[in-house]
């Protein structure tokens, strides 16, 4: 699976988009970009996937660059228990898959 | 909403003992696995188990760990000989075969080996 660089921590202000931004760049044709959550030590929470189109669902938006090669999470009215690590991951997909988590992006969401 | 539950939600243990950690994944889902998470580290995949067999398991996963479907509900992890090493927060998750790229992830069981 090809690797991700996320930063380690962002500050958002409660009630703002929070902007995540994922750097992929040895990703190939065939690889997903997944983002799951975590927040504090409970199991972690898929978020969003894409291939190439941008998506939208009820939690966040993703926006995947052109090229493939990067892409952001958008939370677009952070709470504050939207507080969390945020890992983008890199994969194949399909059922029989495993997920490569990384140390993520600690999400700070303020009052 | 459909959840995957596990048990114990903690667990301590002597060194050396044998532990079995429980999953009940999401009931039509067909794809399970463990993953673990040792104190202030990264999450860690172990195995994934499709039609009653390991499909793919890490290399961590060694000849202590063993995974198992015994009915049509439960999943389970078992430990053989704990080592102090092996304390962490184990998730199982599931997934579905048509839910492409979705796992869902249990709370986690924490195994304290001491």
């Amino acid at each position: 699976d090809a690797k991700t660089t996320q930063p380690t921590s962002m500050d958002c202000a409660e009630g703002r988009a929070a902007n995540l931004p994922c750097n992929h760049s040895t990703i190939s044709g065939n690889e997903y970009v997944y983002w799951y959550r975590q927040i504090h030590s409970q199991g972690p929470q898929y978020i969003i996937h894409g291939l190439k189109n941008n998506e939208t669902n009820e939690m966040a938006s993703l926006i995947i660059t052109e090229d493939r090669k990067s892409s952001t999470l958008i939370l677009p009215h952070a709470t504050l228990r939207d507080t969390a690590v945020y890992y983008c991951i890199v994969s194949l997909g399909g059922s029989n898959y495993k997920l490569t988590f990384g140390k993520g992006t600690l999400l700070t969401v303020n009052p | 909403e459909p959840e995957v539950t596990q048990t114990p939600s903690h667990q301590v243990t002597q060194m050396g003992q044998e532990v079995i950690l429980r999953c009940v994944p999401i009931s039509n889902h067909l794809y399970f696995y463990w993953y673990r998470q040792i104190l202030g580290q990264k999450v860690e995949f172990l195995v994934s188990f499709y039609n009653n067999e390991i499909s793919e398991k890490s290399e961590i996963f060694d000849d202590q760990f063993s995974v198992e479907r015994p009915d049509g509900s439960n999943f389970t992890l078992k430990i053989r000989s704990t080592k102090l090493e092996d304390s962490a927060m184990y998730f199982c998750a599931s997934s579905d075969r048509v839910l492409t790229g979705e796992l869902f992830f249990g709370e986690g069981s924490r195994l304290t080996v001491l």
